[in-house]
């Protein structure tokens, strides 16, 4: 079990740049969540899929956020124009579609808009 | 969402039992007790969950009180790995799967070798 993996570990990028943020689940998990951690406001949750469809996007921030999950494997986090104020880790999360299973984490991608 | 209320920090010696409250006054019958936790520099790790009874495993114990408003997570014997943020959540369980968790501020626990 390789566990959820994501990519890049650390984004450093420039604002109004494009910035696309991936995330491999763990194989078999049929839920995905995507989470954005910052100092000021802790974890929040900004979208999170079941069977690859969009369950719940009601924490994304604006219209320059946007997120897919092609297929079981594979999902992204993109962010169009990214501001400033987008630095933060950003989690990727998955589980399995049963009840209170747990949620699986990735180790994050550290993102940095200057 | 229901919500919980953590001590923002709380110190223990290392090799001693650590005792984590959490209080959730308006918890309703169908939200599960879930606790979470957060070494530096990496994701949220599961650690338990209940209902009503109290619940055992490899990392900790769960002790629910009689009325479920509030929970204790109990670490045996506490490491210097243990030193962590740890984040009580209540999650819904709906019928259609898995529900989203939303986390607090959770408690920082600062083992003291």
């Amino acid at each position: 079990d390789a566990g959820v993996i994501q990519s890049p570990r650390h984004e450093v990028t420039e604002m109004g740049q494009e910035v696309t943020l991936r995330c491999k689940p763990i194989s078999g998990h049929n839920s995905l969540f995507w989470y954005r951690q910052t100092m000021m406001r802790g974890l929040e949750l900004l979208i999170y899929f079941n069977n690859n469809v969009p369950i719940d996007d009601s924490g994304m921030p604006e219209d320059r956020f946007s997120a897919k999950m092609p297929n079981a494997s594979f999902s992204t986090l993109k962010i169009q124009p990214s501001e400033p104020r987008d630095s933060a880790v950003y989690f990727c999360a998955s589980s399995n579609r049963v009840d209170n299973s747990p949620l699986h984490f990735g180790n994050g991608t550290r993102l940095t808009v200057t | 969402d229901a919500k919980t209320t953590q001590p923002n920090s709380m110190e223990s010696n290392e090799e001693e039992p650590v005792h984590l409250p959490c209080n959730h006054s308006t918890i309703s019958g169908t939200d599960y007790i879930h606790w979470y936790r957060q070494l530096p520099s990496q994701g949220p790790e599961y650690v338990i969950h209940g209902l009503t009874s109290n619940v055992n495993n490899r990392m900790a114990s769960l002790a629910i009180a009689e009325d479920r408003k509030s929970s204790t997570l109990i670490l045996h014997r506490a490491t210097l790995r243990d030193a962590a943020v740890y984040y009580c959540i209540l999650r819904v369980v709906s019928g259609f799967g898995n529900e989203k968790l939303t986390f607090g501020t959770g408690t920082r626990l600062t083992i003291i070798p």
